[in-house]
């Protein structure tokens, strides 16, 4: 198995619908982030958390929610899907010690 | 503000050395990582720099110095595997976060 599972691998959704990103680790890794990718853009921040308790605000988080679940899961939400939020998201985990990231295989979401 | 600068493109040739440069202007560093992605798959870390000089990990050596703001990535014996992108990303003092370039897609031709 996976030590950064996410779930969808890939997605196709309507505009205004809800939708949800799964991330679960067997890392024990306390930090986890949510990145998404769009080409000539690089990884992009959009939520970060250092335990269940502790939520932050990436640089781009207009439009998405976290929650966390429990120290090995991660959810991304997406409350009303837009155009403009189709990429490919990575949840990523790290022990902070190095700040390596090891980063999930990725969700390819569309909204059409 | 934060800003990383790597060339968009590169092309080099199998058996041949290359050579991926990287600057940055970050608030705070705590280390340069460079990435290696594959198109549709996840990346995978390649090598960390915390002080200044050349770390080497087989066919790839990362160089880092601080105080001009700057890395390189240097692959040698180019393996046609080797065509991916490659991204430098920094370490910055608020809580662990990293910053990526846009990253350099690497083609290797025969």
């Amino acid at each position: 198995d996976a030590d950064v599972t996410q779930t969808p691998r890939n997605r196709i959704t309507k505009t205004g619908k809800r939708i949800m990103l799964e991330c679960s680790q067997t890392k024990g890794h306390d930090r986890m982030y949510w990145y998404r990718q769009d080409p000539g853009l690089g990884l992009r921040l959009i939520y970060y958390s250092f335990d269940v308790k502790d939520i932050n605000k990436g640089e781009i988080s207009d439009g998405y929610s976290v929650s966390r679940q429990a120290q090995a899961k991660f959810s991304l939400s997406l409350e009303s899907a837009i155009p403009n939020q189709t990429a490919l998201y990575f949840c990523a985990t790290s022990d902070g010690a190095n700040y390596g990231y090891t980063f999930g295989s990725g969700t390819r979401l569309t909204v059409v | 503000g934060q800003n990383i600068d790597q060339p968009t493109e590169m092309t080099a040739t199998e058996g041949a050395i290359v050579q991926i440069n990287c600057t940055y202007q970050t608030s705070g560093f705590n280390g340069l990582f460079w990435y290696q992605q594959h198109a549709g798959e996840a990346p995978t870390f390649l090598s960390y720099n915390v002080l200044d000089g050349l770390e080497e990990k087989g066919r790839f050596s990362s160089f880092l110095s601080r105080s001009k703001g700057y890395s390189y990535l240097l692959l040698k014996e180019l393996q046609m595997k080797d065509s991916a992108s490659y991204l430098c990303a920094v370490g910055y003092n608020q809580g662990g976060k990293l910053i990526f370039g846009q990253g350099t897609e690497l083609s290797v031709k025969p």
